[in-house]
């Protein structure tokens, strides 16, 4: 998994509950990525940070939140505003050289 | 297992064979290149990449091959062996700096 550890490995959600998922890195990159994974579809962008302390909005980020205070943690918040939360959740972070590299995922269920 | 890739399309070849997964791209300015192996409830994991200036670049038991003319790419795998079966996808960065972009994936299905 090359170095990126998410957590929990799977999670349940009531309703109206907001929901966190951890994703932590150890191989000093700057850039980290929230990707969001249905059956039949390609990977789509949450949220990216390419900094510590700061984060931009990607394809699908209505309902999620994140948040950056550190280089190596960006946690994702999966707000009650989703309507759809259940998906396979992956986190990424690339340095210097681009290639992409992924976390094992979280799989959000719904109560 | 995972319902990752439940419609995705299938590519059945027999253990020994050589396998050919194919990818169109959109962006015609994309400058890199990834391919991704995705087992059923695990996050993908790179396998190989190259950039728009290459038009093949050789791993163990992989090969790519990129055609800027049509926009295509190609992941061959050389002597599929049964821990091959997994899903397949591409990447591709439109412009250094920008976020890559994901095909949806093809699922290799390896045959006794």
């Amino acid at each position: 998994d090359g170095g990126i550890t998410q957590s929990p490995k799977y999670l349940f959600r009531k309703e109206g509950q907001n929901v966190t998922l951890s994703c932590e890195q150890n191989l000093n990159h700057d850039a980290m990525y929230w990707y969001r994974q249905d059956p039949g579809q390609g990977l789509r962008l949450i949220y990216y940070s390419q900094i510590v302390n700061d984060f931009q909005k990607g394809d699908i980020a209505e309902g999620y939140s994140v948040s950056r205070e550190k280089k190596e943690s960006f946690p994702l918040t999966v707000t009650s505003a989703q309507k759809n939360p259940t998906a396979f959740y992956l986190c990424a972070s690339n340095g210097a050289k681009e290639t992409q590299y992924f976390g094992p995922g979280t799989r959000l269920l719904v109560l | 297992g995972e319902s990752v890739g439940l419609h995705l399309p299938t590519l059945s070849v027999q253990e020994g064979d050589n396998s050919i997964i194919n990818c169109a791209y959109s962006n015609s300015a994309s400058d890199y290149f990834i391919w991704y192996k995705q087992e059923s409830g695990k996050g993908p994991q790179f396998i190989i990449d190259i950039r728009s200036n290459m038009d093949k670049r050789q791993g163990q038991r992989v090969t790519v091959l990129l055609n800027k003319t049509v926009k295509h790419l190609s992941l061959q795998i050389a002597a599929t062996q049964p821990g091959d079966s997994a899903v397949y996808f591409c990447a591709e960065n439109p412009i250094y700096g920008q976020n890559f972009v994901f095909g949806p994936g093809t699922r290799l299905s390896v045959l006794p």
